[in-house]
């Protein structure tokens, strides 16, 4: 069984610059996270999607954050206009609608932004 | 905030030796679980016990939950060097999703 897929794996972009993500899930996962982990912390979610549909955006920053998951599939994150303290590891991560308690984790995308 | 804390922040010990890592967290709990984290890889989960279990075994791994202390332990006996790791652990709360701690890093010197 394939893994959840993220690209790009590492961004290097320049402050106020816009950066998007991509993540596919595993096949059969309902639904979808996404996680921001700055160095040193742990991952904290930042949107959970159930099929096409937002679960949770309470740690969204919406004034320059957004993300989208059109067809319940594939997964876009974006953020613009990027701030130095949005430097950190953006994980997706899938699960089966009743096993949220089970979530395969990508590889995550390295973000810097000067 | 209901994420739980890692004690120790980091961890060096000689293959061969156990390795002992803690978690405290804040609310009542549905379950909780343990993940580790290779350099610039994803999180990979280990290990899940529930609210109603006191002590779980996978392999070489041992995690003990104390709900009345709001704690858990993670145990990793006979460590490799393949263990050097970052490990998590992370809480359910709601029934929907869990919060990270701040994780223990783990070096396991050949």
């Amino acid at each position: 069984e394939a893994g959840v897929a993220q690209s790009p794996r590492y961004k290097i972009i320049e402050k106020r610059q816009s950066v998007a993500f991509w993540c596919n899930p595993i096949s059969g996962h309902a639904t979808l996270y996404w996680y921001q982990q700055i160095l040193g912390q742990g991952p904290k979610l930042l949107i959970q999607f159930q099929n096409n549909g937002v679960v949770d955006d309470s740690q969204l920053p919406k004034d320059r954050f957004s993300a989208e998951r059109l067809k319940g599939v594939d997964s876009t994150l974006k953020i613009q206009p990027a701030k130095l303290e949005d430097s950190a590891v953006y994980l997706c991560a899938s699960s089966y609608r009743d096993r949220v308690n089970e979530q395969f984790f990508g590889p995550g995308t390295r973000l810097t932004v000067l | 905030s209901q994420q739980g804390e890692e004690d120790p922040q980091a961890l060096s010990i000689q293959e061969g030796e156990n390795a002992t890592m803690n978690c405290s967290y804040k609310t009542s709990i549905n379950n909780l679980q343990w993940y580790r984290q290779n350099s610039g890889r994803g999180l990979v989960h280990l290990i899940l016990i529930r609210s109603n279990e006191r002590e779980k075994h996978s392999g070489r791994l041992r995690v003990t939950l104390d709900t009345s202390k709001k704690s858990s332990s993670l145990l990793i006996t006979a460590s490799r060097a393949a263990d050097t790791a970052s490990y998590f652990c992370a809480t359910d709360v709601t029934g929907n999703q869990f919060y990270f701690g701040t994780g223990t890093s783990l070096t396991v010197i050949p």
